[in-house]
């Protein structure tokens, strides 16, 4: 069945760096696009940006350039979110999510989330 | 495209007819999702291009609208449908509401 999987919580202190995954099974890694989104703790969804798992090329929403890399090991259907200089604010639950259709613009299929905690 | 939700809380009975409301800043063309969350959970497609619903979800829910306003309704309200339900338009990148929290009177 399709399921994507992410690293376990984190916690780290303010400008260090983490590197979440998120591991595909069940369908063509590269046929579909990879999306991430966050969300604060309490608070609503904030999309980040997503990276086209064919060619590799990221697109970053606005809020989410410059410390925030979207990375691939495709031949092991992996996408990767990292996060660079942490602030306490990037403390959040984290999301990969894909439409698992083509051109779709819908999140059919969601990881599980992985929690990065920012803390001296 | 900025994503307004309302109300951001409701209270319903077991039984109840529920509509929830999303307003986009602009036109969306009727590319419009809805998730549902429930409490550390992931959220969960229900609805996508407005009307159209996901396989597997409950035929109680359904989407309508058009242009700017869009509307998610539970015919019978059940004891798990309590979450958190998010609008997300997909006309012009991405974006969601913020979300309206749905609980049990």
């Amino acid at each position: 069945q399709i399921q994507l999987v992410q690293s376990g919580p984190e916690l780290k202190k303010p400008g260090e760096s983490v590197k979440i995954s998120c591991k595909a099974s069940g369908y063509t890694f590269t046929d579909y696009a990879m999306h991430w989104v966050k969300q604060a703790p309490g608070k609503g969804l904030k999309w980040m940006g997503w990276i086209n798992t064919y060619t590799g090329k990221p697109t970053y929403a606005d809020d989410f350039k410059g410390r925030f890399v979207f990375s691939l090991e495709a031949s092991a259907s992996t996408a990767n979110l990292q996060i660079s200089n942490l602030k306490n604010e990037d403390t959040a639950t984290y999301f990969c999510a894909s439409p698992l259709y083509a051109h779709a613009g819908w999140f059919a299929y969601w990881g599980q989330g992985t929690l990065v905690t920012v803390s001296s | 495209i900025q994503m307004t939700q309302s109300p951001s809380l409701l209270s319903a009975s077991v039984g109840d007819r529920v509509t929830l409301s999303c307003k986009a800043g602009q036109n969306i063309n009727n590319y419009l999702a809805w998730y549902q969350q429930k409490l550390g959970e992931a959220p969960k497609l229900l609805i996508y291009n407005a009307n159209s619903l996901q396989t597997g979800i409950p035929s109680r829910f359904s989407g309508s609208g058009s242009g700017t306003d869009y509307t998610l309704t539970i015919s019978s309200l059940q004891p798990e449908d309590v979450a958190t339900y998010f609008c997300q338009q997909y006309n012009s990148w991405w974006t969601f509401g913020g979300g309206t929290k749905l609980e049990l009177k």
